[in-house]
């Protein structure tokens, strides 16, 4: 079975500074991956997704996540956070088998932006 | 508009006192699932559906049911409620399950006292 580690609970970090939040999974094979972002009260947005091609994934709000297959890693980062960043991330893992399909999400990690 | 709707998005509740949180998509999906969300926990997985009256086991399944007679719904009934359900419950949806993005609802806070 997959399962995803997001060994962050929490961040913080001011405005305008670079962001990296870590996600590492384990399966046997290369999942489908994703990160998604909670903004309180709301419901999970997907900033963005992996399949399979090109490494470097581009998201939404200026984000972007690195799959590194050596490491079981997909990381999330961003050059210059904004005070509207503030929210919970959640990475997860996707596997398809058959007509079977399951998505397992991370813990979640909050960020906190200072001004 | 696309969206995933959820009713009530607030509800306080008894122990055993039966109740159906309803979930609806308008955007076609074959996919549908149900998370709860809890402190330190993540969303874990208590139901999805592949399609209409195709549903299956989640991560957390234990005094839940649910069933998918049409493809836009998908309710989430709590038969005999009990205090360690009191949670925050997402429906989401999407085309193509775990390869595909989740359309999630705006949650439903469930309090069983």
């Amino acid at each position: 079975a997959q399962s995803v580690t997001q060994p962050d609970i929490h961040i913080t970090v001011s405005e305008g500074a670079s962001l990296e939040l870590r996600c590492n999974y384990s399966y046997g094979a290369t999942p489908y991956l994703f990160w998604y972002v909670q903004s309180p009260g709301q419901g999970l947005q997907l900033l963005l997704k992996y399949f399979s091609g090109d490494t470097l994934v581009q998201g939404i709000k200026g984000f972007e996540a690195e799959f590194k297959r050596s490491q079981s890693s997909f990381n999330l980062r961003k050059p210059s956070v904004h005070w509207s960043d503030a929210a919970e991330y959640f990475c997860a893992v996707g596997v398809v088998r058959g007509t079977a399909s399951k998505l397992t999400f991370g813990t979640g990690t909050r960020l906190q932006v200072t001004l | 508009e696309a969206q995933v709707t959820q009713n009530p998005r607030y509800l306080i509740t008894v122990t055993g006192k039966k109740l159906t949180v309803t979930c609806s998509q308008n955007m076609n999906h074959e996919y549908m699932s149900w998370y709860r969300q809890d402190p330190g926990l993540g969303l874990r997985q208590i139901y999805y559906s592949m399609n209409v009256e195709v549903t299956d086991k989640g991560d957390v399944p234990e005094g839940y049911k649910v069933s998918r007679k049409e493809k836009r719904n998908f309710p989430l009934i709590l038969e005999s409620p009990s205090p360690n359900q009191t949670s925050l419950y997402f429906c989401a949806s999407s085309f193509d399950g775990g390869g595909g993005e989740l359309f999630f609802g705006e949650g439903s806070r469930l309090t069983v006292l």
